[in-house]
């Protein structure tokens, strides 16, 4: 049973470009999460993803953006960079839930640096 | 919204010695704290969590207790080794006011550092 998967692993660009980070949930998972970690911080949660609607997002500019596909695949699109957009982009998934908290499934994340 | 605090933000052992980690949390509304491990170069893995209606867990050497009324809920990890080092976070859990599904806030994190 493979688990979260997110390509590529690293990635640099310069400031002003746009990235596309992907994620595969974990089989039987049908919600998608993103999150930003930056260096010596917890995940600050960006948006969430379910039946291919963006369901909740936290404090992040329109900048971000992301989209998820009729497999449960996600990506998340990042506009305009900024250095400060340097970080460890993770996906969690988890089962879109029924009524009590679910838990989520964290992939290896893709870290990203602007110059 | 949910504001989570962790202390220490690093904590270093003897093999075989206990540790304990310490957070807080603010919004009543929480009621699931999931506890994650992060290895360098990877993304944080699930090792134990606690739901709002249960005041202790246990998993091995592995343990997370939560006070509610206090707001506050600790991992403790007995007989560590030095796999055991690692980053450690803390999450609290609350449903959205809008519905849909738990979005967790996490702590800073603690770097754990077993000492053979």
């Amino acid at each position: 049973d493979a688990g979260v998967t997110q390509s590529p692993t690293h990635l640099i660009k310069t400031r002003g470009q746009q990235v596309t980070l992907r994620c595969s949930p974990k089989s039987g998972h049908d919600t998608v999460s993103w999150y930003q970690q930056a260096l010596g911080q917890g995940p600050q949660f960006i948006f969430q993803y379910y039946e291919e609607e963006e369901r909740q997002r936290g404090n992040f500019p329109d900048r971000f953006s992301g989209h998820q596909f009729p497999n449960y695949s996600s990506e998340l699109n990042v506009n305009a960079l900024l250095l400060g957009d340097s970080a460890l982009y993770l996906c969690a998934s988890s089962f879109w839930p029924q009524g009590a908290p679910d838990t989520q499934y964290f992939g290896p994340g893709t870290r990203l640096t602007v110059l | 919204g949910e504001n989570v605090e962790q202390h220490p933000s690093t904590l270093s052992v003897q093999e075989g010695d206990s540790a304990v980690i310490k957070c807080t949390y603010s919004d009543s509304a929480s009621n699931y704290f999931p506890w994650y491990k992060q290895e360098l170069g990877k993304g944080p893995q699930l090792i134990i969590d606690i739901r709002s209606n249960v005041g202790e867990k246990k998993d091995q050497r592995i343990a997370v207790t939560l006070n509610k009324t206090a707001k506050h809920f600790s991992l403790h990890i007995t007989e560590t080794q030095p796999e055991d080092s690692a980053v450690y976070f803390c999450a609290a859990r609350a449903r959205f006011l809008s519905g849909g599904s738990y979005i967790p806030t996490f702590g800073r994190g603690t770097s754990l550092i077993v000492h053979p």
